[in-house]
């Protein structure tokens, strides 16, 4: 069965450093989110990307985080400067149907972040 | 309002109970349901998509009112194996017209021997 891969699964980082995360979704599969999850909380999108663009950024801290998915295929997340209240689970999930359509999200198994 | 609400529990129940939990939503336009069930400190997976009425999968029972705006699910038979978080989402159709998830909190559902 494929699957979403994420690395690294886990990152202790001190404040103020940078951190990035990689995501490779299930191959085929056009539209790629990143999420943050707060323990005790659902999942928050940070960002999704159709193919190479992206198309919801909104609640993305663009101050300090920033996404890539340069050739439509696997995406990075960075966050420089990490800040304590970065701590979370980073997950990153996929999709494949076209805009506008009912479809399915695929998580992939996450990366622990902790902020000391 | 939050968009998806969920009473977080825990639900806890002995082995071979029936157990439901609720999830109500605000945007009256959303056309697709999910539950997800996520494991401590996992990801979440994909339980059972719920696009008309309702949805059935051996023990597990989704279903849609979307006069009141809430989706349920149903455990019957409930096992040791069941104790996990159920994750509601919904989708939204932002002005793009891109689908989007939109998360409850969840509902903690723990079952004992």
């Amino acid at each position: 069965e494929a699957e979403v891969a994420q690395s690294p699964r886990y990152k202790i980082t001190e404040k103020s450093q940078a951190v990035a995360f990689w995501c490779d979704p299930i191959s085929g599969h056009a539209t790629l989110y990143w999420y943050r999850q707060i323990l005790g909380q659902g999942p928050e999108l940070l960002v999704q990307f159709q193919d190479e663009s992206v198309v919801d950024d909104s609640q993305l801290p663009k101050d300090r985080f920033s996404a890539e998915r340069l050739k439509g295929v696997d995406s990075t997340l960075k966050i420089q400067p990490a800040e304590l209240g970065d701590s979370a689970m980073y997950l990153c999930a996929s999709s494949s149907p076209d805009r506008g359509e009912t479809y399915e999200q695929y998580f992939g198994p996450g990366t622990r972040l902790t902020v000391t | 309002r939050k968009e998806v609400e969920q009473d977080p529990g825990p639900f806890n129940v002995p082995e071979g109970a029936t157990v439901a939990f609720n999830c109500t939503y605000s945007n009256s336009a959303s056309q697709s349901f999910f539950w997800y069930r996520q494991d401590c400190r996992k990801e979440p997976k994909l339980l059972m998509s719920v696009y008309s009425s309702g949805n059935e999968d051996g023990r597990f029972t989704a279903q849609l009112n979307r006069a009141s705006q809430y989706i349920s699910l149903l455990i019957r038979d409930s096992k040791l194996s069941d104790s996990a978080t159920y994750l509601c989402a919904v989708n939204d159709l932002d002005g793009g017209g891109y689908n989007k998830l939109i998360f409850g909190a969840g509902t903690r559902l723990a079952v004992h021997p």
